[in-house]
């Protein structure tokens, strides 16, 4: 199975301020054929299913703030929110789709400072 | 509407069986793959499995092999998931995520969750 570790646990941030979550996987979920990373960040919020902000560990869904983007390649991925808003008060998973079982980060709490 | 609408919440015995339904609209349900997400009180996302409902196939994470059984119903566009001999370790919310019409693919819709308390 692909162990998905993210870095922090929980992370807080002033509104405004850049907010920066890792995730690494521990093997590449790189396909080379297509160079695609299989990795995907979804948002939580309290009592609400998960959603989806990035796929192909880069690209914004459509509707996601341009505040957030994802980068990274291989084993190494991160979450990028420019400038925090109060409503990105949220837990935010990782998740490889490269192979199986699908595995998920431990999650990453932000909150405000 | 693209929306997936999952059955209410649950409570069960311990012992018990539960069945989670996820009735799907707005899209063509057989073309995609659908998984099965559990989350614990507090605690992260895990992946149970997923159907493929045109071609008739369904893969499940090791952890639930044997426990549970993922099934559908093309004529009214749902998924189930029932999960068997429950313990109060299966207490969580249970979602069901559409996937696209490849195997390796993200989860872009997801249903609301039900929750699944175990309790004697």
């Amino acid at each position: 199975d692909i162990v998905m570790t993210q870095s922090p646990d929980s992370l807080a941030v002033s509104l405004g301020e850049r907010a920066t979550i890792n995730c690494k996987s521990s093997q590449s979920v790189l396909y080379n054929p297509n160079n695609k990373n299989y990795l995907a960040w979804y948002q939580q919020k309290p009592g609400q299913p998960p959603k989806l902000l990035i796929y192909w560990a880069s690209t914004r869904e459509s509707g996601v703030p341009d505040r957030f983007s994802g980068s990274g390649s291989g084993t190494d991925f991160t979450l990028t929110i420019s400038s925090l808003q109060a409503e990105d008060v949220a837990v935010y998973h990782c998740q490889q789709y490269y192979s199986t079982p699908r595995t998920f980060g431990q999650g990453t709490r932000l909150e405000i400072k | 509407q693209v929306q997936l609408v999952q059955s209410g919440a649950e409570m069960k015995n311990p012992g018990a069986s539960v069945r989670v339904s996820c009735k799907a609209s707005g899209y063509s349900f057989s073309d995609y793959y659908m998984h099965w997400v559990r989350q614990a009180p507090g605690e992260g996302l895990e992946w149970m499995g997923w159907i493929n409902p045109n071609r008739g196939g369904t893969r499940y994470a090791l952890k639930f092999q044997g426990r549970a059984t993922m099934t559908w119903d093309t004529s009214i566009n749902t998924a189930y998931m029932e999960l068997s001999r429950l313990t109060s370790d299966d207490t969580a919310v249970f979602y069901c995520a559409r996937a696209g019409t490849a195997e390796s693919w993200y989860f872009d819709l997801w249903g609301r969750g039900t929750l699944v308390t175990v309790s004697s």
